[in-house]
């Protein structure tokens, strides 16, 4: 059974912190890593797909990093805002599953509170 | 960006009645569409893959019957939770693909259906 970690569960940082947090995959059979930010209530919503060792991509103040050889990735947010507090997901794309399907599996995610 | 819409956000049943969900792709065509369900401090789960004129496809252990997926147009899935039980009441969430099922084609999800089954 695939898994994905995400560390931690949740946290809670002061308005203009910069916070971290990690994802952790399977680091064999490696096709690409998804982070997305879910708000309460709402649709999650992609944030960054990542697929080659090394690679960086950034959005604003987010950013995340990716080491497929040692199966981690994280996601930096930049001076938090009130706006940045969301649940973080991550997904790992293992390929085609047995039943033919090519589904994400998902971490549980990292939720984000920031306190203005 | 593009839009996927879920109906209804919120639904409360009696134990063995069934209940239908909508997911539909409102500025996008999706031939498949993706239902995970989600357990309180768990992980999204992929529960099928429904496709657009075609019989879905299941994942292990999640049963076909109880679980209908019809894809009957380009735009819309439905999910019918039948006879359902208070085991089932979870979080229901539909995704749609931007263009193919390739490892970095981004999901558009739905905002997910609570179904709570007394």
């Amino acid at each position: 059974i695939l898994n994905v970690e995400q560390s931690p569960q949740s946290l809670h940082v002061q308005e203009g912190d910069s916070t971290n947090f990690t994802c952790s995959f399977p680091s064999s059979n490696f096709y690409a890593l998804h982070w997305y930010r879910w708000e309460t209530a709402k649709s999650p919503e992609a944030l960054f797909v990542m697929t080659l060792n090394g690679d960086e991509k950034k959005k604003g103040r987010i950013s995340a990093t990716l080491n497929t050889k040692e199966g981690y990735s994280y996601l930096y947010i930049k001076g938090s805002q009130p706006e940045d507090s969301a649940t973080y997901l991550c997904a790992f794309y293992p390929g085609a599953t047995i039943s033919g399907n090519t589904p994400l599996v998902f971490g549980k995610g990292t939720r984000l509170s920031v306190i203005a | 960006g593009a839009v996927v819409s879920q109906h209804p956000s919120r639904v409360i049943c009696k134990s063995g009645t069934s209940v239908k969900i909508e997911c539909r792709s409102l500025d996008f065509q999706a031939t498949t569409m993706f239902w995970y369900r989600q357990f309180p401090k768990q992980s999204l789960m992929l529960m099928a893959t429904s496709n657009e004129g075609s019989k879905a496809t299941y994942e292990q252990g999640v049963e076909k019957d109880k679980f209908l997926i019809n894809h009957a147009s380009l735009t819309l899935s439905t999910l019918t939770v039948t006879s359902a039980h208070p085991e089932d009441s979870s979080f229901y969430i539909c995704s749609a693909p931007s263009r193919g099922l390739r490892a970095t084609d981004t999901q558009y999800f739905g905002p997910g259906t609570r179904l709570t089954v007394l």
